[in-house]
């Protein structure tokens, strides 16, 4: 298997436009989580979802963020309008049931101008 | 809510030597499982090793093996024979049984010097 896969790793984007991250998640993990790497506060989990449905998004910052999982092979990270702090490193990954290890993308390195 | 502590920003090891990162964590529950994550300059997460409350048995895995002191809420990570691509970010990280996102603590850089 590929593992999560990850696109871009890098973007870099205009203050107010819009910024979509997508996720292939490791093909039959039931779950997905989006975190988000600060120098500031570290790893923080934005949302996960179990079988396509959103199960916890109460780490998404604002209205300004959504995700989405359509199916089983993709999700995204939507961030609308974009701004400066939110310039940080996302990473998408993926496990296998409850207690298993998660499996985790190569980030995506977003910078807000 | 769970908290994961690293009052370890950075630590210094040379090669072939010994070196343990400290983490503690703050919960509540009996039943959950403790992780390492090694994040090299490729920025890629990889887990190290892992460990279930339950076990009393300290987990081991080739070089690497942890202290876990449960009533201490202690769970170190012990790097034996160290080597030049150990140099990374360590991560500590915890998931409640019943929960499956993982709670980070906030790193310790490891330099490994020849």
């Amino acid at each position: 298997d590929a593992g999560v896969i990850q696109s871009p790793r890098h973007e870099v984007t205009e203050m107010g436009q819009e910024v979509t991250l997508r996720c292939k998640p490791i093909s039959g993990h039931d779950y997905l989580f989006w975190y988000r790497q600060t120098m500031m506060r570290g790893l923080e989990l934005l949302i996960y979802f179990n079988n396509n449905v959103p199960i916890d998004d109460s780490g998404m910052p604002e209205d300004r963020f959504s995700a989405k999982m359509p199916n089983a092979s993709f999700s995204t990270l939507k961030i609308q309008p974009s701004e400066p702090r939110d310039s940080a490193v996302y990473f998408c990954a993926s496990s296998l049931g409850a207690p298993s290890e998660a499996f985790f993308g190569q980030g995506t390195r977003l910078t807000v101008v | 809510a769970q908290t994961v502590t690293q009052s370890q920003p950075e630590m210094s090891v040379q090669e072939a030597e010994t070196v343990t990162l400290s983490c503690t964590y703050d919960t509540s529950e009996s039943d959950y499982y403790l992780f390492w994550y090694k994040q090299p300059p490729s920025r890629q997460m990889i887990l190290v090793i892992r460990q279930e409350a339950y076990k009393q048995q300290n987990a081991t895995e080739n070089r690497f093996s942890v202290n876990f002191q449960k009533a201490a809420k202690s769970f170190s990570l012990k790097i034996s024979d160290s080597q030049l691509g150990d140099a990374a970010m360590y991560f500590c990280a915890y998931r409640r049984d019943s929960g499956y996102a993982l709670n980070f603590g906030k790193g310790t850089s490891l330099l490994v010097t020849p």
